[in-house]
């Protein structure tokens, strides 16, 4: 069976610019959540969304927005790009809030 | 508040021993989860092992077990018989499930095992 799909993997962006990161849940998974990694710290939470509702929102300003399909795939958007958005975005689903989450292999985003 | 400390930043042990990885956490509700995952310089995390607050037994998952101390709040990770494809950054997470089950992280341990 397909883990968590996230695409692109590696991804350059300028300062102000946007960007849109797709995490495609393991099949029959209802939840997805986002987590931003900065380099030598734990994942920090984003967004989690369950059949197509948020759920939960993390510390992060509103230039972060996410979305969930009716196929439970899900978009993280990010505008205004700053120089501290440099991080590995990782994506993970689960059957439900108190299953394991399932991680991808993330989007390492580098802002120039 | 609640939050997740790891206090060994590195750890390093030899190949086919056991080693055990700290982790404390503080929540004041009665019903959470407790995970730890791997992830290796590679970048992805790895599911490992999940403890519920309710469960009166410790998880085991192959090498992996889970040391949970409820009046003590830790839940630390144990490893046992060692190998050099456990060499990677290891982190303690926690869900509460009123919450809708986002996860908390530690800042992680950094484990290398030595041949």
């Amino acid at each position: 069976d397909a883990g968590v799909t996230q695409s692109p993997t590696h991804l350059i962006k300028t300062r102000g610019q946007h960007v849109t990161l797709r995490c495609s849940p393991i099949s029959g998974h209802k939840s997805v959540s986002w987590y931003q990694q900065v380099l030598g710290q734990g994942p920090q939470f984003i967004f989690q969304y369950y059949e197509k509702e948020e759920r939960g929102r993390g510390n992060f300003p509103d230039r972060f927005s996410a979305r969930q399909f009716p196929n439970y795939s899900s978009e993280l958007n990010v505008n205004a790009l700053l120089l501290g958005d440099s991080a590995l975005y990782l994506c993970a689903s689960s059957l439900g809030e108190r299953q394991p989450q399932h991680f991808g292999d993330g989007t390492r985003l580098s802002i120039l | 508040a609640q939050k997740i400390t790891q206090t060994q930043p590195g750890m390093f042990v030899q190949e086919k021993e056991a080693v055990t990885l700290d982790c404390t956490y503080d929540t004041s509700d009665p019903s959470y989860g407790l995970f730890w995952y791997k992830q290796p310089s590679s970048g992805e995390m790895i599911f490992l092992i999940y403890q519920g607050s309710y469960d009166q037994q410790n998880a085991t998952e192959g090498r992996y077990s889970l040391n949970f101390q409820k009046a003590r709040k830790s839940a630390n990770l144990v490893i046992s018989a060692s190998q050099l494809g456990d060499s990677a950054m290891y982190f303690c997470a926690m869900s509460r499930f009123n919450q809708g089950g986002k996860l908390i992280f530690g800042q992680g341990t950094e484990l290398s095992v030595k041949p």
